[in-house]
């Protein structure tokens, strides 16, 4: 079973409106959790890190959370735009990993005129 | 451009061939990784290197091997390709990553789609 799980599998969203994205994680205890930004035939690139101890953290339009109580994060994208249309990776690192990291499957938004 | 860069792009070959992806980064990381990602989008580590040295090698087959000639470069060998090897291998770099819980964040290439007939 994945360590790392993200819903929903897919999304379709209008041009300015706003979206969240959720992650659930198994992996304990865990160093950091990243989010991924992966365009179409392209690799990922990394929208936010955020340690075991941060709750927030943004990245322009994008604003990702993190419960570890929980073990969840989300990523929101507020006034989607185009350009956002892409998969989003959730990834988790245990300590000690040497940067082995675990990816979720991603969700893939799509984001219309 | 400072990135990550790997050659080809694509790939299409004939089972039993051999063959070679090259990857470069010109960042200045101590820390070079080669992923797979297979139909269903997900990423798995399959080698890291650090310094040119094997630090992370998990269960893939022994048909692959990556080669480090120098910290900027991870290249990888597939011998005897098989048809279950299609998919997409993306290499990445980042500053060393420690065992303390520190993070680097990984660039990745563009990856290179590999298909074997």
């Amino acid at each position: 079973k994945n360590q790392v799980e993200q819903s929903p599998q897919s999304l379709i969203i209008l041009e300015g409106k706003n979206c969240t994205l959720q992650c659930n994680y198994t992996v304990s205890p865990f160093s950091n959790l990243r989010w991924y930004k992966q365009d179409t035939g392209r690799g990922p690139v990394s929208l936010t890190i955020m340690t075991f101890s941060e709750n927030t953290k943004s990245n322009g339009r994008y604003t990702a959370t993190l419960d570890a109580d929980t073990k969840q994060s989300s990523l929101h994208i507020t006034a989607s735009q185009l350009s956002d249309s892409a998969s989003y990776i959730c990834v988790v690192s245990p300590p000690d990993s040497w940067g082995k990291l675990q990816f979720g499957a991603g969700t893939q938004v799509v984001v219309t005129p | 451009d400072t990135a990550v860069s790997q050659t080809p792009k694509y790939l299409v070959t004939q089972m039993g061939n051999d063959k070679s992806i090259k990857c470069e980064q010109n960042l200045g990381h101590d820390t070079m990784y080669w992923y797979k990602q297979d139909s269903k989008k997900f990423l798995k580590i399959m080698f890291s290197y650090n310094n040119k040295e094997l630090i992370i090698n998990e269960t893939v087959p022994n048909r692959f091997s990556p080669k480090s000639p120098d910290k900027a470069h991870l290249n990888l060998h597939i011998n005897s390709l098989e048809l279950g090897d299609s998919a997409v291998y993306f290499c990445a770099s980042s500053q060393e990553e420690g065992r303390g819980g520190s993070y680097n964040e990984q660039f990745f290439g563009p990856g290179t789609r590999l298909t074997v007939l």
